[in-house]
Order: C-alpha cells, then sequence, then structure tokens
C-alpha cells in the first residue's frame, strides 16, 4: 500500500517570498503520478500540479514548481512570489499508474502568506 | 462547461439515520470517485465508479456504499449514522478509462454533521 507523508502540518511565508512544502511517500511501484492540490478556505480542492514518475524533469507551473527526487521518494513543492491568495491547505497525492483510480492523500499543509 | 456539483452543500442528522448525497460529474466524464476529508484522518478514498461499475473502494465499513447511473451521476449513501460519520465528502470526476492518469476535478463537497 502507498503512504504520502508531509511532515510540516502549518507554515506561513511573506508575501512575494518563496516557500517550499515537503513530502515524502512510499511504494514499490514504477509507474505513478504525484500531485500537489491546493484547497482554499472555500473548500474547491484545485489541482496546483502533477508529476509523472517516468519524467526525470521537475514539472513548473508559472510560480509553482516542484523538486521531484525518485530514489529518495521526495516530492516537493516550491511556490514563488508568494501572493495572499496561496493562502491555502496544500496536499501530496499519490495516484499509482496500476489500475487502483485512487488518489492516496497526505495529512496536508496549512500554509499561510503574511501581507 | 459546468463543474461538478454536490448537492446538497449542507446536511444535519441524527444518529442512526441514514443519508445519501448526490454527485454530478462534468459533461463528458465517466468516472466518480468520493472522498471523506475529516481534520483526523485527512483525506481517504471511499470508491470509484466508471460505466456503473465499482472499480475500487476504501476500507470503509459496510454502512458506506454507492452507485452510479448511466448519466455518470452518482450518490453515495451511509447508513445508520455514527457521530464519526462528520466530514465533508468530496466528489471528484474524470475522462478515465484503463490505465494511465485522467485529471480529477472536485466538486465543492458535501458537509454532514451527526448530532
Amino acid at each position: 500500500a502507498q503512504t504520502v507523508t508531509q511532515s510540516q502540518p502549518e507554515m506561513s511565508v511573506q508575501e512575494a517570498e518563496t516557500v517550499t512544502l515537503s513530502c515524502t511517500y512510499d511504494t514499490s511501484e514504477s509507474n505513478y503520478y504525484l500531485f500537489w492540490y491546493k484547497q482554499p478556505p472555500s473548500r474547491q480542492m484545485i489541482l496546483v500540479i502533477r508529476q509523472e514518475a517516468y519524467k526525470q524533469q521537475n514539472a513548473t507551473e508559472n510560480r509553482f514548481s516542484v523538486n521531484f527526487q525518485k530514489a529518495a521518494k521526495s516530492f516537493s513543492l516550491k511556490i514563488s512570489d508568494s501572493q495572499l491568495g496561496d493562502t491555502a491547505m496544500y496536499f501530496c497525492a499519490f495516484y499509482s499508474g496500476g489500475s487502483n483510480y485512487k488518489l492516496t492523500f497526505g495529512k496536508g499543509t496549512l500554509l499561510t502568506v503574511n501581507p | 462547461k459546468a463543474g461538478v456539483t454536490q448537492t446538497p452543500r449542507y446536511l444535519i442528522k441524527t444518529r442512526g439515520q441514514q443519508v445519501t448525497l448526490s454527485c454530478s460529474p462534468i459533461s463528458g466524464h465517466r468516472s466518480v470517485s468520493w472522498y471523506q476529508q475529516t481534520p483526523g484522518q485527512g483525506l481517504q478514498f471511499l470508491f470509484e465508479y466508471f460505466s456503473e461499475t465499482q472499480r475500487n473502494k476504501g476500507n470503509f465499513p459496510g454502512r458506506f456504499s454507492g452507485r452510479q447511473f448511466s448519466n455518470s451521476r452518482s450518490e453515495m449513501n451511509v447508513s445508520t449514522l455514527e457521530l464519526g460519520d462528520s466530514a465533508l465528502y468530496l466528489c471528484a470526476s474524470s475522462l478515465a478509462g484503463t490505465g494511465g492518469y485522467n485529471e480529477q476535478y472536485f466538486g465543492p463537497g458535501t458537509r454532514l454533521t451527526v448530532t
């Protein structure tokens, strides 16, 4: 069974600064996908960024980028130029490339961006 | 396109009662997944349906059940409600199919309170 661990329950950052959220996972599979989801106080879960395990290049989406270390089973999210709207709960999630059709989530990191 | 809709948005029930929650996926999406979100356990996978077939089920008691209709709309039912069933129930839809990954789009959730 896969597990996803987010060791930082809460973090804060000043507006315009950079912050990194950590995530580690455990799996015996070689084909899988990793994600960061954002859940703002309004509760709608939104996909921030995804990474396919077979890709060595780290994914980037505007101000969001990941550091994917497959051997270490580490998948951190870097948010550059933090904005007040980035305040949210961030979840790291794992999806098997096999056929179990489910996302396994970490417990989440509450990120607060301060003005 | 309209997003994933869930009804009702809020629900208050008494222990021992049963409840039915509804999820309408994005048009064209054939897969619907359900997740339970609580402060203590985080996000946990309940089940996934594709073309009216349950393809996977999470580790929940038999009181939790679901189904999917031919128009891809899905319902989940919880019988004999317990206080611990109080949670935010999230539905997600995707194009799905077999293998690979299709992005899951989440609905706003149904907040269930059991008293």
